[in-house]
């Protein structure tokens, strides 16, 4: 079965400070990748999606991710985080096959201190 | 306009009780899903309707029955609640598998006391 690896669990970090999130999936087949965010109090928003192509996506919020497939990871990124993007952030794995479904990983509370 | 939509967002209730929570997408998507997040804020999928038909059922408890009256519609009864199903459920749809990704309700928070 596949599963998706966020070591990350609570990431504190200054505004204006650069932002890497880790993200490692388990699955040797097509998957196609996404990162979700959840505000306090809110429900899941994409903020990006890896299909195919260039594995570098741009999303929303001026975040963004590399896919390194060598690496099976897909690793967010933000090169000045503000304090309004406190909140968790999840990745998810769609895999290949009749019985598609979207696994998460187990999601990363980012704290930004103003 | 919400894309999904679900009712209600809190519920507190107490154990042993019997409830229902709905869910309603206005997306033209073909298939609904419920998910469960715990305390821990994991989330975990529990069933996924495509045109009304069951098609992902994880392991969750037979005290659990999703419901899906159209496409547009996916309900989550819940009989004889226990604390340990005090979470946040959330309902999501899609259009086909889900390769564009899953758009997700406000979510439902229940209290089981």
């Amino acid at each position: 079965a596949q599963s998706v690896s966020q070591h990350n669990h609570h990431v504190i970090l200054s505004e204006a400070a650069s932002l890497e999130l880790g993200c490692n999936y388990s699955y040797g087949g097509t998957v196609n990748l996404f990162w979700y965010v959840q505000y306090p109090g809110q429900h899941l928003q994409l903020l990006l999606k890896y299909f195919s192509g260039d594995p570098l996506v741009k999303g929303i919020k001026g975040f963004e991710a590399e896919f390194i497939k060598s690496k099976f990871s897909f690793n967010l990124r933000k090169p000045s985080v503000q304090w309004s993007d406190t909140a968790e952030y999840f990745c998810a794995a769609l895999t290949s096959g009749s019985a598609r479904q979207l696994t998460f990983g187990s999601g990363t509370q980012l704290t930004v201190l103003p | 306009d919400t894309a999904v939509s679900q009712t209600p967002k809190y519920l507190v209730t107490q154990m042993g009780n019997d409830k229902s929570i709905k869910c309603e997408q206005n997306l033209g998507h073909d298939t609904m899903y419920w998910y469960k997040q715990d305390s821990k804020k994991f989330l975990k999928i529990m069933f996924s309707y495509n045109n009304k038909e069951l098609i992902i059922n994880e392991t969750v408890p037979n005290r659990f029955s999703p419901k899906s009256p159209d496409k547009a519609h996916l309900n989550l009864h819940i009989n004889s609640l226990e604390l340990g199903d005090s979470a946040v459920y959330f309902c999501a749809s899609s259009q086909g598998t889900g390769g564009y990704g899953y758009t997700f309700g406000s979510g439902t928070r229940l209290t089981v006391v």
